[in-house]
């Protein structure tokens, strides 16, 4: 069965403190890992999509890399309005992107 | 561009009541996706289309039925509510793609069955 599970749960940090969330994923194929940003109250935003071992990408303040069994969304000197809940999914299946979604890990950067 | 946009943004509904929840996307997608989230967990797939006329179960389909009729809309009709189905629901689109397209999500549908 696909799964991903992401820790820790919730994490509060300093402003400028920075920290790593981890995403673990057991999935028959790969097809790709992505990260997606959810404010309260509003839909999850793409944040970034990985699709192999050793790939990474950046986008200002955060970077996500992948391995064969995790991702980890790194966050670099953190500020307030990064303050959000980080979904991690894996897409599973040929065509349409079904994706399985771990449960989240709830940031919160304290100024 | 409105993205993709959902109605209503929030319902109550008695035990047994039916309801329709509202999705369109402008972007012309072919692909659309509704997915349930309950508190502090993640998004899980109800149904999708890859087309128009094209439906097909996702993760979590009972109690939920789905229609296409248009590239535009994408519907989610509950029959016979049940405490079970109070969530949040979110429609989400994409392009046709196998591989690794983003998927946009609407702004979401809080439900409570009572």
């Amino acid at each position: 069965e696909d799964q991903v599970t992401q820790s820790p749960e919730a994490l509060r940090l300093q402003e400028g403190e920075s920290s790593s969330l981890n995403c673990s994923y057991t999935v028959s194929g790969l097809r790709g890992l992505f990260w997606y940003r959810q404010d309260p109250g509003k839909g999850p935003e793409f944040l970034f999509t990985l699709y192999s071992a050793g790939e990474e990408k950046e986008k200002e303040r955060l970077k996500a890399t992948l391995t064969k069994k995790e991702s980890f969304l790194h966050i670099t000197a953190p500020k307030p309005e990064d303050s959000a809940t980080y979904l991690c999914a894996v897409q599973v299946g040929q065509g349409a992107q079904k994706l399985v979604f771990g449960q989240g890990t709830r940031l919160t950067i304290n100024p | 561009n409105a993205g993709v946009t959902q109605t209503p943004k929030f319902r109550i509904l008695k035990i047994g009541q039916s309801m329709t929840l509202q999705c369109a996307q402008d972007m012309n997608h072919n692909y659309m996706y509704w997915y349930r989230q309950d508190p502090g967990m993640g998004l899980k797939l109800i149904y999708y289309s890859v087309g128009a006329g094209i439906t097909d179960k996702g993760e979590v389909p009972n109690g939920y039925n789905v229609s296409r009729s248009t590239t535009e809309d994408f519907p989610l009709r509950l029959e016979l509510a049940a405490p079970s189905q109070t969530s949040v629901y979110f429609c989400a689109s994409s392009y046709s793609t196998s591989r690794g397209n983003e998927q946009f999500f609407g702004p979401g549908t809080r439900l409570t069955v009572l």
